[in-house]
């Protein structure tokens, strides 16, 4: 079946600009999360969704991240006044509601000029 | 908090060589545990997990891992290395009452020919 999808799967942006990524999740997932993966940091959590509760923001490193989740399936992580440390490839991932296992995808590769 | 330590960034290995790769995490809560492994310009693949039971973990691809509580440890091996294997594994933890996963920093194995 289809797996996780992540659009675009490459972007370039000015300093400064917005930007948005998309995820699809896999189909019947209730839990939808967002990482990040930088040279400097590593593999960072940002958020998390389940079902209808409000979501697990705690991983969102400024004021300048938010994401939403539309009808409990596709989501979009909002960058607001993109600076160049936000470069990086940005993965979301998809599970049932017993988060056993995570099935990632492809990831937005990010860069800010 | 959680905290995962990949000892090794990168691990060279002849084709046909047994490789292991090293993590030790950090927790004052019941974890599960997992090993990912990333191919070039591609999102994470799950190998293998630990949530209870039996210590000796077998995942896909002849991979398998060992949870060890008292070291603290959840350590990866194959017995035998392909050219495909090259890629990045990164071992992860999550709260066993979570949802997020803490990320090592990865370790990057080379096989050679």
């Amino acid at each position: 079946g289809a797996g996780v999808s992540q659009s675009p799967s490459n972007k370039v942006t000015e300093k400064g600009k917005d930007v948005e990524l998309r995820c699809d999740p896999i189909s019947g997932h209730t839990a939808l999360y967002w990482y990040r993966q930088s040279l400097g940091q590593g593999l960072e959590f940002l958020i998390y969704f389940q079902g209808n509760s409000a979501p697990d923001k705690s991983g969102l490193p400024s004021d300048r991240f938010s994401a939403e989740r539309t009808g409990g399936s596709v989501s979009t992580l909002t960058i607001q006044r993109t600076q160049q440390e936000d470069s990086a490839v940005y993965l979301c991932a998809s599970s049932l509601a017993q988060p056993e296992t995570q099935y990632f995808g492809p990831g937005t590769r990010l860069l800010v000029l | 908090a959680q905290s995962v330590t990949q000892l090794d960034s990168q691990v060279p290995v002849f084709e046909e060589a047994p490789v292991e790769l090293r993590c030790n995490y950090s927790s004052s809560v019941s974890v599960y545990l997992f090993w990912y492994v990333q191919y070039p310009n591609q999102g994470l693949q799950l190998l293998l997990k630990y949530l209870s039971g039996s210590t000796l973990v077998k995942g896909i691809n002849g991979f398998e891992a060992e949870f060890n509580k008292s070291q603290t440890s959840f350590h990866l091996r194959k017995p035998s290395v392909h050219i495909s294997d090259t890629a990045e594994y990164f071992c992860a933890v999550r709260k066993a009452a979570g949802n997020k996963l803490t990320f090592g920093g990865g370790t990057r194995v080379l096989v050679k020919p």
